[in-house]
């Protein structure tokens, strides 16, 4: 199985500033990884797949990076509503597919 | 639209058995994966398992293989997950979400709450 590590667990940013997360996978995934955002309450949504792919709607300030083992996601502008918890996930080997353990992104 | 409806919160006690439901509407239902994830309260995400509904292949994650049921009934387009003995620890929020394009899930239902106590 395939382990997803998210860092850091918790993000300190100031609304209009860059935010940067990372995900590490313990073996290659090539592209095949996906990010979404849950917000509390909610179900996850897709954000981005195939590493750089954002999905249909998400707007331009998220972009996906990285291949192999390393990624990142990256909101260029934060606005109040991207204040929430970001999953990466990579389905390159499954059974199972897996999930990182997530972000908290939360207002500095 | 693709939407993914699943039915409502649910309180069981430890043993009892449990079905609940994600009906799919605004595509072909038999023609996309559709799979459960789990998330324990005020935890990360599980991914449980997968199938087709066109012709039933089910996969399982190796930590929920026989712990529980995956199954569909094309002819009213909804998934199922299953238990047949709960347990406290499986008081979770259960999703169901498509595979449309890729193994990744681009639709989700609203989730299921399930709590087991005694």
């Amino acid at each position: 199985e395939i382990v997803m590590t998210q860092s850091p667990a918790t993000l300190s940013v100031s609304p209009g500033e860059r935010a940067t997360l990372s995900c590490r996978a313990s073996q290659s995934v090539s592209s095949n990884l996906a990010w979404y955002q849950q917000k509390p309450g909610q179900a996850p949504r897709l954000l981005i797949y195939g590493a750089s792919t954002r999905a249909t709607g998400i707007p331009a300030r998220f972009s996906g990076s990285g291949s192999g083992t390393e990624f990142t996601l990256t909101i260029s502008s934060l606005q109040s509503e991207d204040f929430a918890v970001y999953y990466c996930q990579q389905y390159n080997n499954w059974p199972p597919v897996t999930f990182g353990g997530g972000t908290k992104v939360e207002i500095k | 639209e693709v939407q993914l409806v699943q039915s409502g919160a649910e309180v069981k006690k430890p043993g009892e058995s449990l079905k609940i439901s994600c009906k799919g509407s605004g595509y072909s239902f038999t023609s996309y994966w559709i799979g459960w994830v789990r998330q324990m309260p005020g935890k990360g995400l599980e991914w449980m398992g997968i199938i087709y509904p066109g012709d039933s292949d089910t996969r399982y994650s190796p930590s929920f293989q026989g712990q529980v049921t995956i199954s569909a009934d094309k002819s009213i387009s909804t998934a199922y997950l299953q238990w047949s003995s709960l347990k406290a620890s499986d008081t979770a929020m259960y999703y169901c979400a498509t595979y449309s394009s890729g193994w990744y899930n681009d639709y989700w239902g609203q989730g299921t709450l399930v709590t087991v106590s005694s």
